[in-house]
This record gives structure tokens, C-alpha cells and sequence, in this order.
């Protein structure tokens, strides 16, 4: 089946740091792909809808120059947690579309100090 | 944007028993209903979906229910077992993946 790896698994960092993680496509291509956060005991929440070769959608009340997203390639988007702070501690998982079925990565456990 | 309910939030059931959760989707437009298992620390794991052109679908112990007109769909769990125990969503898709608020399934042995 469709595999979607997701790295890291688990960060550590001081605030004011930017923090990158990458989500790829292994063995299919995936000219969408999706951003959630998921707080402990809660649901997904997207946060972005990566689309290769353009711009990524933002939802309502997500800061766009906050988690930058790149969409460079068929198989690679990349989500870029800037000048991080305690508040964005939490786990991030994306999702890669392939006939709008979901394949999602492992996820990331981001800790800000 | 599509607004996806899920109900109940926790579910509790006997080994052996069924259970159903229930999920509603505003946009009527919506054209494909997955439902996903995830456990503690794990990803979510796509168990069954449907499309908005198919009433009813069934896998072994699974079930999942459309009703396009009430804009409700369910997802049935027949002779649970204690492995069944996970948080469930359900989620719809039009031009992007809206999840439920997630059902927390106990099956107590």
C-alpha cells in the first residue's frame, strides 16, 4: 500500500528556533498533501493544504509566516515551524492524498523549551 | 467549510457487543466519508470509507452507513473484541479532509 514517512518522529527545541519536518510520499506522488495539529486527547485539525508548485492554503486563524510550507516536489512537503514557542508544542501530522484517500505519516512530537 | 459532528465522544461495550458512532456533515457536496482508527501515539489507520454514490458498506466485523439526504453517516462495529478499543473518526471530503471530534471505544473483556 501507499506509504507516507514523516520526520522526525520527536523534536526537542529552545524557543526562538525553527524547527523543519518533512513529509514524503515513498511510492506514489502526491500533488496534495495535508498539515494537521492534534492537541493530547483531540481531533486533527488542519491547519494547511500543501499543493506542489503553488501556494499553500492557510485555514482561518493559522499564521502562514509562522509554519512555512513548501510543496517542492511530487513526493516532499515540507512544514517549517519558525521562531517556535511553548504554545506550538504539540503533534503534527500530515497526510498525502492519492484519490482523496488519506495516507497519513507517523506524525511529530514537537517540545518547545 | 464543511463542519463534520461526531457523537458519542466515549463508548463504552462488552466483549461481544455492537457499537455504532454517528457523525454529520454540513456541506451536502461532500463525496467521500472515511472513518479512521488510531491508537495511543500511532497514526491514523483508514479502517473503512464510502462514497456519497453507495448507501452501505461492509468489511468482516465493520459496517458504514450514508444517508445523504439527513447528511449522516455511521459506522457499525459487530462482536467487538478488546483490540477494537481506539479513538475513532470519522471525516469529510470535498476539496479537503474535515475530521470529527474523534469517539474514544472502550471493549471491556
Amino acid at each position: 500500500g501507499a506509504v507516507v514517512s514523516q520526520h522526525p518522529s520527536w523534536v526537542i527545541c529552545k524557543s526562538g528556533t525553527s524547527v523543519k519536518i518533512e513529509c514524503r510520499s515513498l511510492d506514489f506522488q502526491a500533488t496534495t498533501m495535508f498539515w494537521y495539529r492534534q492537541f493530547p486527547k483531540q481531533s486533527l485539525m488542519l491547519m494547511a493544504t500543501s499543493n506542489e508548485g503553488s501556494k499553500a492554503t492557510y485555514e482561518q486563524g493559522v499564521e502562514k509566516d509562522k509554519f512555512l510550507i513548501n510543496h517542492a516536489s511530487l513526493t516532499l512537503s515540507t512544514l517549517t515551524v519558525t521562531s517556535a514557542h511553548p504554545e506550538d508544542s504539540s503533534f503534527y501530522i500530515c497526510s498525502a492524498d492519492l484519490v482523496n484517500i488519506q495516507y497519513f505519516g507517523a506524525g511529530t512530537r514537537l517540545s518547545v523549551l | 467549510g464543511e463542519n463534520v459532528e461526531q457523537h458519542p465522544s466515549t463508548l463504552s461495550v462488552q466483549e461481544g457487543d455492537s457499537a455504532v458512532i454517528k457523525c454529520t456533515y454540513s456541506d451536502s457536496a461532500s463525496n467521500y466519508f472515511p472513518w479512521y482508527k488510531q491508537e495511543l501515539g500511532k497514526r491514523p489507520q483508514l479502517i473503512i470509507d464510502i462514497r456519497s454514490n453507495v448507501g452501505e458498506k461492509k468489511d468482516q466485523r465493520i459496517a458504514v452507513t450514508l444517508n445523504k439526504t439527513a447528511k449522516h453517516f455511521s459506522l457499525h462495529i459487530t462482536e467487538t473484541q478488546p483490540e477494537d478499543s481506539a479513538v475513532y473518526f470519522c471525516a469529510a471530503y470535498l476539496n479537503d479532509m474535515r475530521f470529527g471530534a474523534g469517539t474514544r471505544l472502550t471493549v471491556k473483556p
